[in-house]
């Protein structure tokens, strides 16, 4: 059973970088044919794909994020990462990373972590 | 860009009652690339539906997608106590390769 887990600071200050580590078990993350996403989710609002990466290390990310988002992947230690840069108090949600399964949906998520962009 | 638009915002019924949530996109999408999700409160999304129609593992068959072109449903045959929560659509579009989120729609106890 794969399962997702996120680390990371709760609480960031407005200007600087989120920085987020997401480890998997269960499963290494260089098999098979997977997309590492990550997501976040503002306080009752909807989902946000925020990027994702391949076991080959290719990237891609949603173009309304691109200018301040670095995905990265570490397979010695099976996780994948996530720095978000210039943050603001929109930046503030439950942030979580997903995998997808090459066939466009999300099949297993972490719990999530909530990051507060605050002074 | 494709917009998703869930409705009703909020669905009250109660159990035993079928529901039917609506997910309508801007443009027409392939049913291949619309999936529905399950949220709890203080939980992660759950993958219920994909491919518009099929099942995720271990999904009730009190669950079903159906839909095609702009238009997509989520029907719940017969409500179960832990039915009540949040469900999202969700699209992925491959050029470029981009998911998106409908806003969501409650199902609430009546």
């Amino acid at each position: 059973q794969v399962q997702l887990q996120e680390s990371g600071p709760g609480l960031v200050k407005p200007s600087q970088t989120l920085s987020l580590t997401c480890t998997v078990s269960g499963g290494s993350i260089s098999s098979g044919s997977y997309y590492w996403s990550w997501i976040r989710q503002p306080a009752g609002k909807g989902p946000e794909w925020i990027g994702r990466i391949y076991t080959s290390g290719s990237t891609n990310y949603n173009p309304s994020l691109k200018s301040r988002v670095t995905i990265s992947v570490d397979t010695s230690k099976n996780q994948f990462s996530l720095k978000l840069s210039s943050v603001t108090a929109a930046d503030t949600a439950v942030y979580y990373c997903a995998r997808d399964p090459l066939r466009s949906r999300f099949d297993y998520w972490g719990q999530g972590t909530l990051v507060t962009v605050s002074s | 860009e494709i917009v998703l638009t869930q409705s009703p915002g909020t669905l009250s019924l109660s159990p035993g009652e079928r529901a039917t949530l609506s997910c309508r996109a801007s443009q027409s999408v392939s049913s291949n690339y619309l999936a529905w999700y399950q949220q709890k409160p203080g939980q992660a999304p759950r993958l219920l539906i994909y491919g518009a129609s099929s099942r995720a593992t271990g999904i009730p068959d009190r669950f079903s997608g159906s839909g095609s072109g702009t238009d997509f449903t989520l029907t719940i045959s017969r409500l179960e106590p832990e039915d009540f929560a949040v469900y999202y659509c969700q699209h992925y579009g491959s050029s470029p390769p981009e998911y998106t989120f409908g806003q969501g729609t409650k199902l609430e106890i009546k």
